[in-house]
């Protein structure tokens, strides 16, 4: 089946450093990957849409100077979160659309102190 | 304003009992997806609701899709503690991306 690889699972970094977090299909291409931030005890809330070779689309209130998406390639695209505070804490999920429909990676926890 | 509400929020019962979410929206989907979310992993897809009406079984899981295609609800039957998890309706919006519903915190006590 189809299988989407994120990493790091868990990052904990200072206030002001910048974090990247890759999301990989491992056996299938994407053209297409999506991002999405989750709260504790609530639901995905989607940021950008990840076009391979084009630029990425954000959502209505996401920075996207703060959230820089990079997809170079059809299997991989990251999200590097510039300047982190601590509100940025948060868990980041990606997806990639296939021939088998949504893949979600296993997401990954920011801690920014 | 959000497209997918989902209710209950916070779900807590007994062992044995039975419940249902409820997925609603003003707006037709072509299809609506329901995930289960474990702590600290991506949400995982119980099943894809592709037809107006239709009803789709997985063990003690029921889905159904309305006949307008705007609302799906999950029953499930006899709970287990298994059955701990975060429960999420998703539908595909312009340009292929996937929104969710608020989810559905549910607790299963033994």
């Amino acid at each position: 089946g189809a299988v989407v690889s994120q990493h790091p699972s868990r990052v904990i970094c200072k206030s002001g450093t910048s974090v990247k977090i890759e999301c990989r299909s491992l056996d299938f291409q994407a053209t297409t990957m999506f991002w999405y931030r989750q709260f504790p005890k609530q639901s995905l809330m989607l940021m950008a849409t990840s076009n391979e070779g084009s630029k990425a689309t954000y959502e209505q209130g996401v920075e996207k100077d703060k959230f820089l998406i990079n997809h170079a390639s059809l299997t991989l695209s990251t999200l590097t979160v510039t300047s982190a505070h601590p509100e940025d804490s948060s868990f980041y999920i990606c997806s990639a659309r296939g021939p088998a429909g949504y893949t979600f990676g296993s997401g990954t926890r920011l801690t920014v102190v | 304003t959000q497209l997918l509400e989902q209710s209950p929020q916070f779900l807590s019962i007994q062992e044995g009992e039975n419940l249902t979410v409820y997925c609603n929206s003003s707006s037709v989907f072509s299809s609506l997806q329901w995930y289960r979310q474990e702590p600290g992993e991506g949400p995982v897809l119980l099943v894809t609701v592709v037809t107006g009406g239709e009803v789709k079984k997985l063990k003690r899981l029921t889905f159904q899709f309305g006949d307008a295609r705007k609302d799906s609800s999950l029953h499930i039957t006899a709970a287990q503690p298994g059955d701990t998890g975060l429960y999420l309706c998703a539908g595909a919006r312009q340009g292929g991306k996937l929104i969710f519903g608020q989810g559905t915190e549910l607790s299963v006590k033994p």
